[in-house]
């Protein structure tokens, strides 16, 4: 199993300011996956980023407003850019690939006033 | 399109009693479709995973069934305890190699 840990865990931002988030896993993986769950919603597939290669954004998600970095295999970033309100959620990232269990991150709660 | 469906959104049982989740998916073109827990606040945590040329997957008093033809899985908790309390939600694979997550059942099982 792959152990996922985030930072921060959670962050009260201003609007108009931008917030990075960390995501590492304990071993090497190949797929790398952002989520978001705004409230009493569920969870939302932002992007995909595979390390070498720019990540892949969903319908209704682009690179401006959540530029994503993948260094290397084990560790990717998250950016939410001049923040709204509505970007008040909680953000996951998970490791997987195919048919194997997919491992989730503890979440960042985000609030942005 | 994929679409996950659970039924019920919110349950609230007494302690020891066994209950059955439900999850639906409009297309049967599934690679695997797994069950999570969500603890208030928390991440998700993966309880059962289920490969499409599966029927069943069992851990402890767990129980998750697939009928992909029928695009329908049920996840049974037997013996349900206070600490079963959270929210489970299921989520199907296909298409495009990504995760495809239902809506959640939220649960509390009452001591």
């Amino acid at each position: 199993s792959a152990v996922i840990s985030q930072k921060p865990s959670r962050d009260i931002c201003q609007r108009g300011t931008s917030l990075t988030i960390q995501c590492q896993v304990d071993s090497q993986v190949t797929m790398m996956f952002w989520y978001r769950q705004q409230p009493g919603q569920s969870l939302t597939l932002i992007a995909t980023a595979n390390q070498g290669s720019e990540a892949t954004y969903e319908s209704g998600f682009v690179i401006d407003k959540f530029p994503i970095s993948r260094p290397n295999l084990t560790f990717s970033t998250l950016t939410v850019s001049n923040m709204s309100p509505e970007d008040s959620s909680i953000y996951l990232c998970s490791s997987g690939q195919g048919g194997e269990t997919q491992y989730f991150g503890p979440g960042t709660r985000l609030l942005v006033l | 399109k994929q679409e996950v469906t659970q039924i019920p959104a919110a349950l609230s049982v007494p302690e020891g009693e066994n209950l059955v989740l439900n999850c639906s998916f409009t297309d049967s073109a599934i690679y695997n479709l797994q069950w999570f827990r969500q603890d208030p606040g928390k991440g998700l945590t993966s309880l059962l995973l289920i490969q499409s040329s599966q029927r069943e997957q069992t851990s402890g008093r767990l129980n998750a069934s697939l009928d992909k033809s029928s695009g329908r899985s049920t996840l049974y908790i037997a013996a349900s305890q206070p600490g079963d309390s959270a929210t489970y939600l299921c989520a199907v694979l296909s298409g495009t190699y990504k995760y495809i997550f239902g809506t959640g059942t939220r649960l509390k099982v009452l001591a």
